[in-house]
């Protein structure tokens, strides 16, 4: 059993779409993160969440942390090929993180 | 500023033959330190972490080692390499406890 749960596992759309992808578990956290990798590249830290309820945005990518802290999502608003690559979130455990298997997204242009 | 650096960047390797993987920082002191491995693009296993010079710990049992003779260096190693063995090997670094920096990664054929 994954401590996170991401889906979808594969989402596929055009270019200009909105989406939204999810981390979810049943276990409170004190922050989670998201990252982005793109193929052949190491992931990128895109963002920490700490609060409960915590909305962040970066350009056209939203995040929001669950009130309960037990689960993520992130928005995307008109989605651009840039895009495209692998999202993982993760979760501190000791001394070390725990990340999700990730969505891999594809934008199509 | 911070930096990773991974190499090879590439490296093709029979079954049997040794490995040795190289991971540095430079910019911070006293990070913790990650290997990872990503296979077919999907989640990061995580394979080692050591939070000092000498202070390693194991999170999968396999044939692979790690070992970090200097505080910026991370090294994961294989006497005997396996098919398995083959992936995306990632190194990471951190400072703050939940936010991780990767280096470019190496890229593995075990053939």
């Amino acid at each position: 059993t994954q401590l996170l749960e991401q889906s979808p596992q594969f989402l596929s759309i055009q270019e200009g779409e909105n989406l939204t992808v999810y981390c979810n578990s049943s276990s409170v956290f004190s922050s989670l993160q998201w990252y982005r990798q793109e193929p052949g590249e190491g992931p990128v830290l895109l963002v920490t969440v700490v609060t409960g309820g915590e909305v962040k945005k970066l350009k056209r990518l939203t995040f929001q942390f669950g009130d309960a802290r037990k689960d993520s999502s992130l928005h995307i608003t008109a989605a651009q090929p840039g895009d495209t690559g692998l999202y993982l979130c993760a979760v501190q455990g000791a001394q070390k993180l725990v990340f999700g298997q990730g969505t891999r997204l594809t934008i199509n242009p | 500023s911070q930096t990773i650096h991974q190499w090879p960047a590439t490296l093709v390797q029979p079954v049997g033959s040794p490995l040795s993987l190289e991971c540095t920082v430079e910019g911070t002191s006293n990070p913790n330190l990650y290997w990872y491995r990503q296979a077919a693009g999907r989640g990061l296993q995580l394979l080692f972490y050591s939070i000092g010079i000498d202070q390693i710990s194991s999170e999968v049992p396999q044939n692979l080692s790690a070992s970090r003779p200097q505080d910026r260096q991370f090294i994961l190693s294989s006497k005997k390499l396996l098919l398995s063995d083959s992936g995306f090997y990632l190194c990471a670094w951190s400072v703050k406890p939940y936010e991780q920096y990767f280096g470019p990664g190496t890229r593995l054929t075990v053939t």
